[in-house]
């Protein structure tokens, strides 16, 4: 099994629903990240999360939001979802030294027509 | 402010020949610097990292870069490219305590048999 679990892996929706993409890991690390990739545009930082009641703003985080129900589990929601969001959506985690790197899952690729 | 830059959008190289991919950085400090690999599909892998002692490091797949404090750049080199090799890569810099990771805007590799 994967160390970073994302769900789902891939949905479609329509402007205006609201979307929730899970994220869990096994790796027992406290920070999580959730970043987004456009092409040519590499990766964005949107929230990052340190424990579960330190939850920080990344650079593009307007019209998201996110949750951290458990240290194993970090959630990222559209409210209300719009086409310029259609992307692929990472959810990574780190150990707690600076030192280390990021542990990526497989992405979900979300589409708002 | 922290930013890498990634100046080849775009490479092709045929098999067995030599890889470099190049990676500029911008940062105040004594950088933590990455180098990941993403093939079609699939998440992000770590090729290598670089913190502190020797400027040449080695990391998986063959791959090593080399880090220049003076001009600012840890180039990602690879000797002879396989087939396999063909594939999305992203360099990042670490942002000092936050445990953010800024990204580079990526360079696909193409490989010619």
């Amino acid at each position: 099994d994967a160390d970073v679990t994302q769900t789902p892996r891939n949905r479609i929706t329509k402007t205006g629903k609201r979307i929730m993409l899970e994220c869990s890991q096994t790796k027992g690390h406290d920070r999580m990240y959730w970043y987004r990739q456009d092409p040519g545009l590499g990766l964005r930082l949107i929230y990052y999360s340190f424990d579960v009641k330190d939850i920080n703003k990344g650079e593009i985080s307007d019209g998201y939001s996110v949750s951290r129900q458990a240290q194993a589990k970090f959630s990222l929601s559209l409210e209300s979802a719009i086409p310029n969001q259609t992307a692929l959506y990472f959810c990574a985690t780190r150990p707690n030294a600076n030192t280390g790197e990021l542990f990526f899952g497989e992405g979900s690729r979300l589409t708002v027509l | 402010a922290q930013s890498v830059t990634q100046p080849d959008i775009h490479i092709t190289v045929s098999e067995g020949a030599s890889l470099e991919l190049r990676c500029n950085y911008s940062y105040g400090a004594t950088p933590y610097l990455f180098w990941y690999v993403q093939s079609p599909g699939q998440g992000l892998q770590l090729l290598l990292k670089y913190f502190s002692g020797d400027t040449l490091v080695q990391g998986i797949k063959g791959f090593e870069a080399e880090f220049k404090r003076s001009q600012s750049s840890f180039n990602l080199r690879k000797p002879s490219v396989h087939w396999s090799d063909a594939a999305e890569y992203f360099c990042a810099v670490g942002a000092g305590n936050t445990g953010k990771l800024i990204f580079g805007q990526g360079t696909t590799l193409q490989v010619k048999p």
